[in-house]
């Protein structure tokens, strides 16, 4: 595949701060993203995607900045709250392509 | 939203011994669903592409004989790790696209096979 994870980085924040979560993508051809939050046990969530041509989508308290020039995706979570705590992973899929690939994740902590 | 539900989702079993994993799609049909393998603090790996009706498409490295796929209905795809090892100890997920692409993916809540 094309990104695999190895280690995961790790980010700590205080409740209330924002945080900011990056993936670098290795696939120029991938044209869709998503970022995906993982609980401790269980599977993936879905959180939000974002097409190619596309540099900014926002949701609830979330917004995913993708630069295509650099291959990097970042994840902003406002007001970051204990509920957050997971492992964050972006996911990169490519038009006709039959499979999603993930990339390393990264473990926010959020501190009370 | 659409629910893709995973069964077991703990298992211990003996070294030697076979383990079946099940993955169904509840309320949706799925020609496709995906097989992924999480070592701890790893990120998801896919393991197979599970095809309604035909052979599932293995990634490279990973043992079709040893991870057996079947996907006999729209809304059942099976794993089956045969002749289980410690090494093949780890966290099993399954998914399921809800449109025909595999976009808008859900995810099951995982199986964690000990193998003793």
């Amino acid at each position: 595949g094309e990104s695999v994870g190895l280690h995961l980085p790790t980010l700590s924040v205080q409740e209330g701060d924002n945080s900011i979560i990056n993936c670098a993508y290795s696939n120029s051809a991938s044209d869709y993203f998503i970022w995906y939050k993982q609980e401790s046990g269980k599977g993936p969530q879905f959180i939000i995607d974002i097409r190619s041509n596309m540099d900014k989508r926002q949701g609830q308290r979330v917004t995913v900045l993708l630069n295509k020039t650099v291959k990097h995706l970042s994840l902003q979570i406002a007001a970051t709250q204990p509920g957050d705590s997971a492992v964050y992973f972006c996911a990169e899929i490519t038009s006709g392509a039959n499979n999603l690939f993930f990339g390393t994740g990264t473990r926010l902590t959020v501190i009370p | 939203g659409a629910v893709v539900s995973q069964h077991p989702s703990w298992v211990i079993c003996k070294s030697g011994t076979s383990v079946k994993i099940e993955c169904r799609s509840l309320d949706f049909q799925a020609t496709t669903m995906f097989w992924y393998r999480q070592f701890p603090k790893q990120s998801l790996m896919l393991m197979a592409t599970s095809n309604e009706g035909s052979k599932a498409t293995y990634e490279q490295g990973v043992e079709k004989d040893k991870f057996l796929i079947n996907h006999a209905s729209l809304t059942l795809s099976t794993l089956t790790v045969t002749s289980a090892h410690p090494e093949d100890s780890s966290f099993y997920i399954c998914s399921a696209p809800t449109t025909g692409t595999n976009e808008k993916l859900f995810f099951g809540s995982g199986t964690q096979l000990s193998v003793l």
